[in-house]
């Protein structure tokens, strides 16, 4: 199956610093990935579409200064949060939308970020 | 009414139970649907993509009812590996109806036990 890794697995950082996540797709090119965001007891949500070229779209309400999204090349996509706050800690996720899957909106995940701002 | 709206839960069966989780959800325009299963501090994984005819996988059974805007995954012979949170995930278009975004229900959560 489609891999889909992140790095780093976790962070722990001082309030005011930029932390930069990075997701790559393996085995396959992913024209468009996805960053999630999911706070505790509370189900995924989706904050920022990355496509391969170009500006990423970002959902109501997610901060395009804040949360800078570059997908420079068909296998990566990054995130930065830049001046992190404590409200920021949160688990990332990212995903990648395989074209050659059976289906064609099966997105595979990446292990996620567990990012802790101190 | 939520985008995507599952049972609250948590449940808590024994081993070999049958166990059934149910989800609803709001846009009847949503073409594509999915469980996932999450386990703690983990990324989601796909369990099974849910189509009108319905479809099994082996001890998992997966319907979809269109005209209720229901979803149902039953779980046969329930083991203790089964014990995770459930994500009901349906794909919605965006308001321009051309793009199509994952939406996840809050999940279920359930423990098998021995």
């Amino acid at each position: 199956g489609a891999v889909v890794s992140q790095h780093p697995s976790r962070v722990i950082c001082k309030s005011g610093t930029s932390v930069k996540i990075e997701c790559r797709s393996l085995d396959f090119q992913a024209t468009t990935m996805f960053w999630y965001r999911q706070f505790p007891k509370q189900s995924l949500m989706l904050m920022a579409t990355s496509n391969e070229g170009s500006k990423a779209t970002y959902e109501q309400g997610v901060e395009k200064d804040k949360f800078l999204i570059n997908h420079a090349s068909l296998t990566l996509s990054t995130l930065t949060v830049t001046s992190a706050h404590p409200e920021d800690s949160s688990f990332y996720i990212c995903s990648a939308l395989n074209p050659y899957s059976g289906g064609t909106d099966t997105q595979y995940f990446g292990p996620g970020t567990r990012l802790t701002v101190l | 009414r939520k985008e995507v709206e599952q049972d609250p839960g948590p449940f808590n069966v024994p081993e070999g139970a049958t166990v059934a989780f149910n989800c609803t959800y709001s846009n009847s325009a949503s073409q594509s649907f999915f469980w996932y299963r999450q386990d703690c501090r983990k990324e989601p994984k796909l369990l099974m993509s849910v189509y009108s005819s319905g479809n099994e996988d082996g001890r998992f059974t997966a319907q979809l009812n269109r005209a209720s805007q229901y979803i149902s995954l039953l779980i046969r012979d329930s083991k203790l590996s089964d014990s995770a949170t459930y994500l009901c995930v349906v794909n919605f278009p965006d308001s321009g109806g051309s793009n199509y975004k994952l939406t996840f229900g809050k999940g279920t959560l359930l423990t098998v036990n021995p």
